[in-house]
């Protein structure tokens, strides 16, 4: 099946400081989507982004289907941000997405 | 919208009790799915659904039945629950349809089970 690997697999931030976020695939996909997971377990959406360069206040996302990676941007980290960052890429089989997902990036940003 | 709602939040099984987690969208979303977190992991597939009386199997799913009866509900049975289940539950729909428009992924709040 498809390989989705993200790096780097921990991050330790200064508050304040910005960071890149990677998400590699092996594979085509029909799409592509950032996920947050808060310390409380939720997980929260942040792009859903097959192709080009989308933004969401200090966070932001590009991903070049053609070379198959994705990036995730954060600027000006805030205490807020930590938590794990899925990446998960959307293959259409049968009728229907199934989704893969990377094993996370572990962000601390520290006050 | 109440969105994805799973319930319970929390549940301890002994080994070989079986139990239903259920899952409820309110969005309408044909793609209904299930998946693991076990520590330091992603999300693992275990079963999906395209649509009503529509199933099949992900990436992990020995030890699980589900069933697609209503647009809405997409529970998912354990059997005969094992240690190696205990792990954390999502349930996620989204948009979908054959021409492959798609939407993102919405996610439930996780059930957290413990087999002992």
């Amino acid at each position: 099946g498809i390989q989705v690997e993200q790096s780097p697999p921990d991050l330790i931030l200064q508050e304040g400081a910005n960071s890149t976020l990677r998400c590699n695939f092996s594979d085509s996909v029909n799409n592509l989507q950032w996920f947050h997971q808060n310390p409380w377990g939720q997980l929260i959406n942040l792009f859903y982004i097959p192709s080009g360069t989308k933004q969401n206040g200090r966070l932001s996302a590009t991903t070049v289907a053609t070379e198959r990676y994705s990036l995730l941007y954060i600027s000006s980290s805030q205490t807020t941000d930590s938590g794990v960052y899925f990446c998960a890429v959307l293959t259409f089989w049968g009728f229907g997405n199934v989704l893969h997902c990377g094993s996370g990036t572990q962000v601390i940003v520290l006050p | 919208n109440a969105g994805v709602t799973q319930t319970p939040k929390f549940q301890v099984l002994k080994t070989g009790q079986s139990m239903t987690l259920q899952c409820a969208q309110d969005m309408n979303h044909e793609y209904m799915s299930w998946y693991r977190q076990d520590p330091g992991m992603g999300l693992r597939l275990i079963h999906y659904s395209v649509g009503a009386g529509i199933t099949d199997q992900g990436e992990v799913p020995n030890g699980y039945n589900v069933s697609r009866s209503t647009t809405e509900d997409f529970p998912l049975r354990l059997l005969s629950a094992a240690p190696s289940q205990t792990s954390v539950y999502f349930c996620a729909s989204s948009y979908s349809n054959m021409g492959g428009v798609t939407s993102p992924l919405h996610f439930g709040n996780g059930t957290r089970l413990t087999v002992t």
